[in-house]
């Protein structure tokens, strides 16, 4: 079954800085993959889906790349924020089917002014 | 904007009673999802539904939970006789019929089983 890999451990970085977020997965090739935001007792919510033949995508200071080769999407917040201080998820569509995905354990991002 | 509601968000309930929880989706949204979140984990899907038919319920513990959509609309999750591992977020949410394939999500439902 396919595999989704975050870091698990807390990514504290200085606001104004980039936060660089990392998902890996494994024993297949999705069609595209997604980034939730996840405040602590909330709902995931949507931010990018990002397609396999896209390499980048941006909205406002948020870029996500896919790597289909290395099995990689990498999650950038440019300019970041202590309002960006959230956990953040990292979805793939299920093997079998495109309407159901399966998402990652999240990371943890905490930004100090 | 429109929004998926979710009802009761805080639930506390001793084991082996029976709990429920309610799921308004966005109108219009034909899927519907039921997941289960434990602290520090992602959502683990419970079970889908395409209009009032479940397209996916392999993950569900069919011994002690189930769901229904019976019109298509909102849906009710039953958990019965509730244990101590059901202590979690139980999540739903929606998708359009038609577009991408982003997830809407509620405010979700806390249990504590006691």
């Amino acid at each position: 079954s396919q595999k989704i890999e975050q870091n698990s451990e807390a990514l504290n970085i200085q606001e104004g800085k980039t936060a660089t977020l990392t998902c890996n997965y494994t024993n297949y090739s999705p069609a595209y993959l997604q980034w939730y935001r996840q405040d602590p007792g909330r709902g995931p919510v949507f931010l990018l889906l990002i397609r396999e033949n896209e390499k980048e995508k941006r909205k406002e200071r948020l870029k996500v790349t896919f790597d289909t080769t290395l099995k990689q999407s990498l999650f950038h917040i440019t300019a970041s924020q202590p309002a960006d201080s959230a956990t953040y998820l990292c979805a793939l569509p299920g093997y079998s089917s495109a309407s159901k995905i399966i998402f990652g354990s999240g990371t943890r991002l905490s930004i100090r002014p | 904007e429109a929004e998926v509601a979710q009802s009761p968000r805080y639930k506390i309930t001793e084991k082996s009673q029976a709990v429920a929880f309610w799921c308004d989706p966005i109108s219009g949204h034909a899927t519907l999802y039921w997941y289960r979140q434990i602290l520090g984990q992602g959502p683990e899907l419970l079970v889908q539904f395409q209009d009032e038919s479940v397209v996916d319920d392999s993950q569900l513990p069919k011994d002690r939970f189930s769901a229904e959509r019976l019109k298509g609309v909102d849906s009710t999750l039953k958990i019965q006789p509730a244990e101590l591992g059901d202590s979690a977020m139980y999540l739903c949410a929606s998708r359009p019929r038609q577009g991408a394939y982003e997830q809407y999500f509620g405010p979700g439902t806390r249990l504590t089983v006691t």
